[in-house]
């Protein structure tokens, strides 16, 4: 099965709420964490990253959480734009040096103006 | 900097056919990875090639699927015979390979649909 899935597969939030979707893993041995979004007809984009020797990091308008004890990860987007709206995938990182990156199935973000 | 460029956007066949998507990674990036994603799921490693040498295929289905990547730079993703199954979008994506978990970068894949 799967080693890293989401607990909310969507999530709708009104323009300039503050978002959170959450991801749990199950691979205590992941060392890398991503953040992916991906909009209709579209490729996975990059939004933000965090290694295992990190508990925060923050981008521009994100936050990524990393909670190691309990295997769990956090996207945080502030200010939540209609453009936001996409499938948010968090990915792991089980291949060590050999960078085998897993998905989980992903959480639909829906922005209301 | 270019991304990653991915061809046909879509392609439709029936079943028992066989179909081939092209990739180019971006400039520079030794390694390279062939994604499928059924609709409502998320990505699925099939193969991760780095240069022209394949790194793991564990789960490309090799009695029907088979990829290449000659030179080192552009790739080939070929299903045959196609099923009903492989319905998916196919992506490609390319990461550097001398940054230790450096995010890999999509293409916009191929929407393949099998009839």
């Amino acid at each position: 099965g799967e080693s890293v899935g989401l607990h909310l597969p969507t999530l709708s939030v009104q323009e300039g709420d503050n978002s959170i979707i959450n991801c749990a893993y199950s691979n205590s041995a992941s060392d890398y964490f991503i953040w992916y979004k991906q909009e209709s007809g579209k490729g996975p984009q990059f939004i933000i990253d965090i290694r295992s020797n990190m508990d925060k990091r923050q981008g521009q308008r994100v936050t990524v959480l990393l909670n190691k004890t309990v295997k769990h990860l956090s996207l945080q987007i502030a200010a939540t734009q209609p453009g936001d709206s996409a499938v948010y995938f968090c990915a792991e990182n089980s291949g060590g040096s050999n960078y085998k990156l897993t998905f989980g199935k992903g959480t639909l973000l829906t922005v209301n103006p | 900097e270019a991304g990653v460029a991915q061809s046909p956007r879509y392609k439709i066949i029936e079943k028992r056919q066989s179909v081939a998507f092209w990739c180019n990674p971006i400039s520079g990036h030794a390694t390279l990875y062939w994604y499928q994603q059924i609709l409502g799921q998320g990505p699925k490693l099939l193969i991760q090639f780095q240069n022209n040498g394949v790194v793991d295929d564990s789960q490309l289905p090799k009695d029907r699927f088979s990829a290449e990547r000659l030179k080192g730079v552009d790739s080939t993703l070929k299903i045959q015979p196609a099923k009903l199954e492989d319905s998916a979008v196919y992506l490609c994506a390319s990461s550097l390979l001398d940054r230790h978990n450096s995010p890999l970068h999509f293409g916009n894949g191929t929407r393949l649909t099998v009839t």
